[in-house]
């Protein structure tokens, strides 16, 4: 299976505080893609990152990916209680399908 | 339609009988997956259809799941003789491309309960 995996599982943070979360995954890969569930919510694409490209930036994200390692790393920065949210990665092979990881939820307190 | 829309959006069924999640994706997205998620679990690939048909349902957990697309359009998702353990969220996305790359667009998804 190509199922990602993240960590941690949880986290908890300040507001204005940063929060990295991480995915590794399996075999190789045509993109990376990270997406955003609110609570009882479907899920919404926040960034895509090419297995050429080892750093991409959108707003207050930024998203690295290391193919060596098969590894990426989501960085939100100045983290707001409105990110209060779980966080999947997803692995696109070409294959057609994407594989979700099992997620990182993250607590953003006021 | 504007975006991804699934139906029911919450279903509470007794053990055994049969249910239809329906998934209505966005206009002119050929692909279309289905996907599990229980409470607090990451999301289960289920089943993907490109058009009509379905280059990949390895992750149909049982022979009690099926599911059809027709007119490449509107997928349904059949679960016969429901078990306690199928109660779950079952999220529907259908792909468009950013950049020529595949990106899903979800519904709200349909919460199964079986008691």
């Amino acid at each position: 299976s190509q199922q990602g995996e993240e960590d941690p599982q949880a986290l908890s943070i300040q507001e204005g505080e940063n929060a990295t979360m991480n995915c590794s995954y399996k075999t190789s890969i045509n993109n990376l893609q990270w997406y955003r569930q609110n609570s009882g919510r479907g899920l919404v694409h926040l960034i895509l990152i090419r297995s050429n490209e080892r750093e991409k930036h959108s707003g207050r994200l930024r998203v690295t990916l290391d193919t060596s390692k098969k590894s990426s790393s989501l960085l939100i920065t100045a983290s707001r209680a409105a990110d209060t949210a779980s966080y999947f990665c997803a692995t696109d092979n070409q294959g057609g399908k994407l594989i979700f990881g099992q997620g990182t939820e993250l607590s953003v307190k006021p | 339609g504007a975006g991804v829309s699934q139906s029911p959006s919450n279903k509470v069924t007794e053990k055994g009988k049969d249910v239809e999640l329906r998934c209505d994706p966005i206009s002119g997205h050929t692909a279309l997956y289905w996907y599990r998620q229980s409470l607090g679990q990451g999301l289960e690939f289920l089943i993907y259809f490109q058009g009509n048909s379905a280059p990949d349902k390895s992750g149909l957990p049982s022979d009690r799941f099926s599911a059809e697309r027709t007119g490449g359009s509107v997928s349904t998702l059949t679960i016969q003789r429901t078990q306690q353990e199928d109660s779950a969220v079952y999220l529907c996305a259908s792909r468009g491309e950013i950049s020529g790359a595949n990106v899903l667009t979800f519904g709200a998804g349909s919460r199964l309960t079986v008691l």
